[in-house]
């Protein structure tokens, strides 16, 4: 089983800042997925197939990384981007997912 | 594409847990459906899948309690715990894949594990 190590597990950031979250895999994976969730709501695909964004998420958002090394970043922090924030790997059975990134507004 | 978790709030330990996942706008024979769940305040744990032909593959931490079913005529998938522990107590999420990753989510089921 691949496990995934976000870190930090918390980060606050001030509206308009930079913010990067990074998720490392104990083995290599092709792709990492990126899901934000909120308090009380079921997650949301993020990021997908490392770097792309579904239809709805703001630009601000960006992925990148490979092999084992990963890492999502915010552009300018908004308000609405305070969230946890989970990386995921399915290069192998069973898919798994990191511990989460609490991103806080400071 | 719509799915919706369904089961009991509160089951005691050493019983069994059944969940069932209704899906809509979809068709169970074309795309997969998986099982997730997360304990209170805690992260994200992948239990399992029936694949398209009807093997299934399971959490190994999970294995030897799971079991997943579905009736496509029906549009369900089901989900079976037995022996339920404390640590059991979780929101379940039936969750289907797109863009490959996990990209429709049900609401999430609470189920309390207690006496």
């Amino acid at each position: 089983e691949i496990v995934l190590t976000q870190s930090p597990t918390t980060i606050a950031a001030s509206p308009g800042e930079k913010v990067t979250i990074t998720c490392r895999a104990s083995s290599s994976v092709s792709y990492m997925y990126w899901y934000q969730q909120k308090s009380g709501a079921s997650p949301k695909l993020w990021i997908y197939d490392t770097s792309k964004l579904p239809s709805g998420v703001p630009n601000r958002f960006s992925g990148s990384g490979s092999g084992t090394s990963y890492s999502l970043t915010v552009n300018t922090m908004e308000t609405e981007d305070a969230a946890t924030y989970y990386c995921q790997q399915w290069s192998s059975i069973p898919p798994t997912f990191g511990g989460g990134t609490k991103l806080e507004l400071k | 594409v719509q799915l919706k978790e369904s089961g009991p709030g509160l089951v005691q330990p050493s019983q069994t847990l059944s969940l069932t996942c209704s899906v809509s706008g979809f068709s169970l024979t074309d795309y997969i459906v998986h099982w997730v769940r997360q304990p209170p305040g805690k992260g994200l744990e992948w239990m399992g899948v029936m694949w398209s032909g009807g093997t299934t593959t399971y959490n190994s931490a999970l294995k030897s309690r799971l079991t997943i079913t579905m009736d496509t005529s029906k549009s369900q998938v089901f989900l079976e715990i037995n022996s339920l522990q404390t640590e059991d107590t979780a929101i379940y999420y039936c969750t289907r894949a797109g863009y490959g990753g996990f990209a429709y989510w049900g609401q999430g089921t609470l189920v309390t594990v207690s006496s």
